[in-house]
C-alpha cells in the first residue's frame, strides 16, 4: 500500500523524551488508525481519528496523543508516561465516511521504537 | 469491548497440504471480519474479509468462512505454498460511529515445508 508512508523507520527514545512518529496518507482516505504490535501478539489499537479535528482513544490510549489537522496526516507522538514504550508501531487507513458498512484497512510499514 | 481468540499459535504444513485458522468473537454486534498476512518485519497485508452477511467468501487458493450463532470464523489456504509462511491475523470489527475498531487475534505462525 504505498499510499500510506510512516517516518522514520527506527526510532530511539532516551528516557524522559517525546518522541513523535509521522503517517502521511495520500489515498484521500477519511479514517486514520494507530496500532502497536509488540512480539507474539496481535495489533491493539492506540488511538482512531474518523475526521479531521477529531479522534477517538483506543484500547491502549494512555501515554499517547495524537492530532488531526490534516485529512493526510495523523502524527503519534510517544509520551515519557508510556513507560514501555518498545514496540513496533502501524498506522492505518480507510474510507469510512457516507459508507454503509466496515471499510478495510491498509496499512504502513511501521516505525520500529526502542529505548536507549 | 470485543474480544478475539485465535488458533492454533503455530501452524506447519507440507507443501500442497491444505491449512486452517481458526477465530472466535465475543461481540454479536461485530460485523466485518478481515484477514491479515505479515511477513517478518513488514505490514500486515488485507487477504480477505467478510462481512456478516455472507456465510462463505473464496478468492483462488483462501476461503473465509463465518457462522454468526457461533461468533466463529475460519480460514482455509488450500495447495500451500512456500510463499504462503507468515504469520496471519484475523481480526473483528464493529461500526462506530462512521469509523471502525478493529480487534485483532493473537496470530497464527504458519509454516509451509517443501
Amino acid at each position: 500500500d504505498g499510499g500510506i508512508t510512516q517516518s522514520p523507520k527506527y526510532l530511539f527514545r532516551k528516557e524522559g523524551q517525546n518522541v513523535t512518529l509521522s503517517c502521511e496518507q495520500n489515498l484521500n482516505h477519511d479514517a486514520m488508525y494507530w496500532y502497536r504490535q509488540d512480539p507474539g501478539q496481535g495489533l491493539r489499537l492506540i488511538y482512531y481519528s474518523q475526521i479531521v479535528n477529531d479522534f477517538q482513544k483506543g484500547d491502549i490510549a494512555e501515554g499517547y496523543s495524537v492530532s488531526r489537522e490534516k485529512k493526510e496526516s495523523f502524527p503519534l507522538t510517544v509520551t515519557s508516561a508510556q513507560k514501555n514504550p518498545t514496540a513496533f508501531y502501524l498506522c492505518a487507513s480507510s474510507i469510512d465516511r457516507d459508507r454503509p458498512s466496515n471499510q478495510p484497512q491498509h496499512f504502513g510499514d511501521g516505525t520500529r521504537l526502542s529505548i536507549l | 469491548g470485543e474480544n478475539v481468540e485465535q488458533h492454533p499459535s503455530t501452524l506447519s504444513v507440507q507443501e500442497g497440504d491444505s491449512a486452517v485458522i481458526k477465530c472466535t468473537y465475543s461481540d454479536s454486534a461485530s460485523n466485518y471480519f478481515p484477514w491479515y498476512k505479515q511477513e517478518l518485519g513488514k505490514r500486515p497485508q488485507l487477504i480477505i474479509d467478510i462481512r456478516s452477511n455472507v456465510g462463505e467468501k473464496k478468492d483462488q487458493r483462501i476461503a473465509v468462512t463465518l457462522n454468526k450463532t457461533a461468533k466463529h470464523f475460519s480460514l482455509h489456504i488450500t495447495e500451500t505454498q512456500p510463499e504462503d509462511s507468515a504469520v496471519y491475523f484475523c481480526a473483528a470489527s464493529i461500526r462506530s460511529g462512521g469509523g471502525n475498531k478493529l480487534t485483532f487475534g493473537t496470530g497464527t505462525q504458519l509454516k509451509v515445508e517443501l
